[in-house]
C-alpha cells in the first residue's frame, strides 16, 4: 500500500500566484481531510470530504481557498491568489469506510512557501 | 465544540530519563482521545488511542497514556526516553458522534539530549 500521496512535496511561489496542492487517498478510503500546520496556529482542519462530498468546510480560512474531490482517488486544494501568510505545511489524510478516527492516515505533507 | 490544550510547547529531557507530556481537553460530549507523533519532515503517525475500556492505554515505542475523565486529561508518559524519541507530539480529540474529525492541540516538542 503506497499510503496517502501528496504532490508536490515542496512549493515555492510568489504572492498573487495560484497554487494547487494534490492528494491521492489510500485506495478504498472514503473520507478525506485537508489540514494546515503553522508555528502560530498549530494543526488546523481546513475541510473534510465524505464520499467525495464536502461535509465541513468551516476551517477554510477565506474565499481564496477552495477544495475539490472530483472522484474517490483525487482531491485538490487551491489557493488563488496566494499570500505570504499562506506559507505552511498542508497535510492530507484519509480514513476507510466505516473507520474510526484512529484510522486517519496522513500523507507526508506539502511545504508551501509564498514569497 | 472541543478544544485541546498541550501545556508545554517544548520539553527538554536527558536520554534515559522519564518524561510526561501533558494534555487537557474540553468537550461537552463523550470523546475519543489520541496521541500522534511527527518526526522531522514527515506526516503524523498514530502513537496510541483511547476509545473505551481501560483508562491506561499502551502505544508504540514504549509510550503509554492515562485517560482521566474527572480531570479531562490524557497525559503521555514514557519511563525512559531515547534520542530517537525527539519529535513533535500532538494530542487530539474526536467527538464520538461527529464522524472522524480530529481537533488537535498545539503540539509539544520533545527534545532528548545525550
Amino acid at each position: 500500500d503506497a499510503g496517502v500521496i501528496q504532490s508536490p512535496r515542496h512549493e515555492v511561489t510568489e504572492m498573487g500566484q495560484e497554487v494547487t496542492l494534490r492528494c491521492k487517498p489510500i485506495s478504498g478510503h472514503n473520507s478525506l481531510f485537508w489540514y494546515r500546520q503553522t508555528m502560530m496556529r498549530g494543526l488546523e482542519l481546513l475541510i473534510y470530504f465524505n464520499n467525495n462530498v464536502p461535509i465541513d468546510d468551516s476551517g477554510m480560512p477565506e474565499d481564496r481557498f477552495s477544495a475539490k474531490m472530483p472522484n474517490a482517488s483525487f482531491s485538490t486544494l487551491k489557493i488563488q491568489p496566494s499570500e505570504p501568510r499562506d506559507s505552511a505545511v498542508y497535510f492530507c489524510a484519509s480514513t476507510p469506510r466505516g473507520g474510526t478516527p484512529d484510522e486517519q492516515y496522513f500523507g507526508p505533507g506539502t511545504r508551501l512557501t509564498v514569497t | 465544540a472541543q478544544s485541546v490544550t498541550q501545556l508545554d510547547s517544548q520539553v527538554p529531557v536527558f536520554e534515559e530519563a522519564p518524561v510526561e507530556l501533558r494534555c487537557n481537553y474540553s468537550s461537552s460530549v463523550s470523546v475519543y482521545l489520541f496521541w500522534y507523533v511527527q518526526y522531522p519532515n514527515q506526516g503524523l503517525q498514530l502513537l496510541l488511542k483511547y476509545l473505551s475500556g481501560s483508562t491506561l492505554v499502551k502505544g508504540i515505542n514504549g509510550f503509554e497514556a492515562e485517560f482521566n475523565k474527572s480531570q479531562t486529561s490524557f497525559h503521555l508518559r514514557k519511563p525512559s526516553v531515547h534520542i530517537s524519541d525527539t519529535a513533535e507530539y500532538f494530542c487530539a480529540v474526536s467527538d464520538r458522534n461527529a464522524g472522524n474529525m480530529l481537533t488537535f492541540g498545539g503540539g509539544t516538542r520533545l527534545m532528548v539530549k545525550p
